[in-house]
């Protein structure tokens, strides 16, 4: 068990541009999380999937922004038209019904000049 | 909603101090109540957690009750170390059928030797 990896660490990218980061859980992690993390502040849910479903998407996640889990496995999320207000820290986490977690993955950070 | 209110940092300790952060939540239900904490350059870490009233999570020394009456979930350790220098989180998720987290603001501790 190698613990929750995320793809890349780090971002730099132009106003306007798209990105796309990946994250894979620890396997058979059913659950699986994505939160932003600004300095000097906690993390701050985005979204959640359970298996492929995504069940639940915060208002913070804006229709510039995209998840998907397609196999139930890594989960990728995508920031179209990116903004300087979208430059923070993504997180990833996983976890499993009955066991201890979420675990949570290094982080991507995001700079948007 | 859920939210979390955790003891305003910077807090700087000597080594071998005792050391109490606070941290307070709303929630309805019955929340699970976590620490992370995130050394500098690292993800975030579970130290402990507590899933129902007067449990103590406990962990590399650390220690924290679950005290509903109180709706606390403070954070204490005998005696620090200079390796306990980091930014601590304390979150809580709700018992809705998944584990989506809210976090507290963080507490920036430092010791020194």
């Amino acid at each position: 068990d190698t613990g929750v990896s995320q793809d890349p660490r780090h971002k730099i990218t132009k106003r306007g541009q798209n990105v796309t980061f990946r994250c894979d859980p620890i396997s058979e992690h059913n659950r699986l999380y994505w939160y932003r993390q600004t300095l000097g502040q906690g993390p701050e849910f985005l979204t959640y999937f359970q298996n492929e479903a995504q069940l639940e998407k915060s208002r913070l996640l804006s229709d510039r922004f995209s998840a998907e889990r397609p196999k139930g496995s890594f989960s990728t999320l995508e920031i179209q038209r990116t903004e300087q207000g979208d430059s923070a820290m993504y997180l990833c986490a996983s976890s499993s019904t009955g066991t201890s977690g979420p675990y949570f993955g290094p982080g991507t950070r995001l700079t948007v000049t | 909603g859920n939210s979390v209110t955790q003891m305003e940092g910077p807090v700087t300790l000597s080594e071998e101090a005792f050391l109490t952060i606070n941290c307070t939540y709303t929630a309805t239900g019955y929340p699970s109540l976590f620490w992370y904490v995130q050394y500098p350059g690292e993800g975030l870490q579970l130290l402990l957690k507590a899933t129902k009233a007067d449990d103590k999570g406990s962990n590399k020394g650390f220690e924290a009750t679950y005290r509903k009456e109180t709706t606390s979930f403070h954070l204490e350790k005998g005696s620090v170390q200079v390796s306990d220098s980091a930014v601590y989180f304390c979150a809580l998720t709700s018992n809705f059928g998944n584990e989506k987290l809210t976090f507290g603001t963080g507490t920036r501790l430092t010791i020194i030797p």
